[in-house]
């Protein structure tokens, strides 16, 4: 399977604190994405890395990319219970023209 | 505000049933797609086209087939809906070139 696979599963933390979530993938890729998903609802594009760049920030978002190790890991600092979703992250690789989705990591932000 | 629609939020069908699964967006993209997401096993790939009345099979094609008639039109349908095909279904597009995807806000299908 080309699927990433976020760890951990499930991630409780309170609000304010930082949240991090990993990702690894298996094949070559162009760019690596992230993704957020609220209950019952469609993905909602976050963040987009490409192969060539080892860190990218969006607002309270941060995203880093290790080619070598074949992994991606999310930050999102001060968090809020309005982040409270599910998070995935998707490789779009070098042989293929749609993204792979991992599993996902269900993030809850305690008020 | 652009978007990619889909028809129904949640269905019903029953078993042996044809189903039409629509989805419209209204960005001018080119490829799109259909997933399936079920717990535990993330989204995986039903079918994309990368261009009108063009279709690829993705990772689990088999039960469905699609139709892209226009560009802002892919349908999927069930040719025969079961009651493993119970999924919540994604339709999503994106652009030429390796960009983001634009996601619809989900059909909740379950086969009775």
């Amino acid at each position: 399977s080309q699927q990433g696979e976020e760890d951990p599963q499930a991630l409780s933390i309170q609000e304010g604190e930082n949240a991090t979530m990993n990702c690894s993938y298996k094949t070559s890729i162009n760019n690596l994405q992230w993704y957020r998903q609220n209950s019952g609802r469609g993905l909602v594009h976050l963040i987009l890395i490409r192969s060539n760049e080892r860190e990218k920030h969006s607002g309270r978002l941060r995203v880093t990319l290790d080619t070598s190790k074949k992994s991606s890991s999310l930050l999102i600092t001060a968090s809020r219970a309005a982040d409270t979703a599910s998070y995935f992250c998707a490789t779009d690789g070098t042989g293929a023209n749609n993204l792979f989705f991992g599993t996902g990591t269900r993030l809850t932000v305690i008020p | 505000d652009v978007k990619v629609t889909q028809s129904s939020r949640y269905l019903v069908k029953r078993t042996g049933e044809k189903v039409f699964l629509e989805c419209v967006q209204d960005m001018d993209h080119e490829n799109m797609f259909w997933y399936r997401q079920d717990p535990g096993l993330g989204l995986r790939l039903i079918y994309f086209s990368y261009d009108v009345k063009m279709k690829e099979k993705g990772d689990i094609p088999e039960g469905y087939s699609v139709s892209r008639e226009k560009k802002e039109r892919f349908s999927l349908i069930l040719e025969s809906a079961s009651t493993n095909q119970t999924s919540m279904y994604l339709c999503a597009s994106r652009t030429t070139g390796r960009s983001g995807y634009t996601f619809g806000s989900g059909t909740r299908l379950t086969v009775v």
